[in-house]
């Protein structure tokens, strides 16, 4: 069956960087892009934006240009997420999702938790 | 795009017929899904083009809807439906909507 596999948590300092994985297994990886959605503690999904897995080109929302880089272990079935120079707003839960039809996300990852704290 | 949720939170009794609302700032031609997401767990896609009903999801959710105005029901509330449920716009980009949480009455 269709799975997406994130990391565990992370515990950062302000300034630090972090990377978050995301395996899939169950189906061919690059025959469907991959989105990234945060989850800020108690609030609601925001779009991060998407990878296509295939070429490998990553498409950034507004909000998250510049310090976010979406990437690919193709042949490992793996999307990553690295976040530099972390602020504590970046607190957040990050999920991984699979784009079933343009934009429709069918299957997602079981979130990675970080934590940004002095 | 702006997706507007309404009501933020409901409570309901098992059995009811609930509705949950979601309005875009513009037309979205129908391109509108639902997301549940219980507590602690990721979301799970439950219905997507406004009214096609993802493999697996129970026959008591449904969407409908056109324009800018859509409507997620679900016939019988059950137990197991508590969540936060999402909607999310993909004509432009990709917006989801603050939330409606469903609690038991």
């Amino acid at each position: 069956q269709i799975q997406l596999v994130q990391s565990g948590p992370e515990l950062k300092k302000p300034g630090e960087s972090v990377k978050i994985s995301c395996k899939a297994s169950g189906y061919t990886f690059t025959d469907y892009a991959m989105h990234w959605v945060k989850q800020a503690p108690g609030k609601g999904l925001k779009w991060m934006g998407w990878i296509n897995t295939y070429t490998g080109k990553p498409t950034y929302a507004d909000d998250f240009k510049g310090r976010f880089v979406f990437s690919l272990e193709a042949s490992a079935s793996t999307a990553n997420l690295q976040i530099s120079n972390l602020k504590n707003e970046d607190t957040a839960t990050y999920f991984c999702a699979r784009d079933a039809l343009s934009g429709v996300m069918d299957a997602w990852g079981q979130g990675a938790s970080v934590t940004v704290s002095s | 795009i702006q997706m507007t949720q309404s009501p933020s939170l409901l409570s309901a009794s098992v059995g009811d017929r609930v509705t949950l609302s979601c309005k875009a700032g513009q037309n979205i031609n129908n391109y509108l899904a639902w997301y549940q997401q219980k507590l602690g767990e990721a979301p799970k896609l439950l219905i997507y083009n406004a009214n096609s009903l993802q493999t697996g999801i129970p026959s008591r959710f449904s969407g409908s809807g056109s324009g800018t105005d859509y409507t997620l029901t679900i016939s019988s509330l059950q137990p197991e439906d508590v969540a936060t449920y999402f909607c999310q716009q993909y004509n432009s980009w990709y917006t989801f909507g603050a939330g409606t949480k469903l609690e038991l009455k």
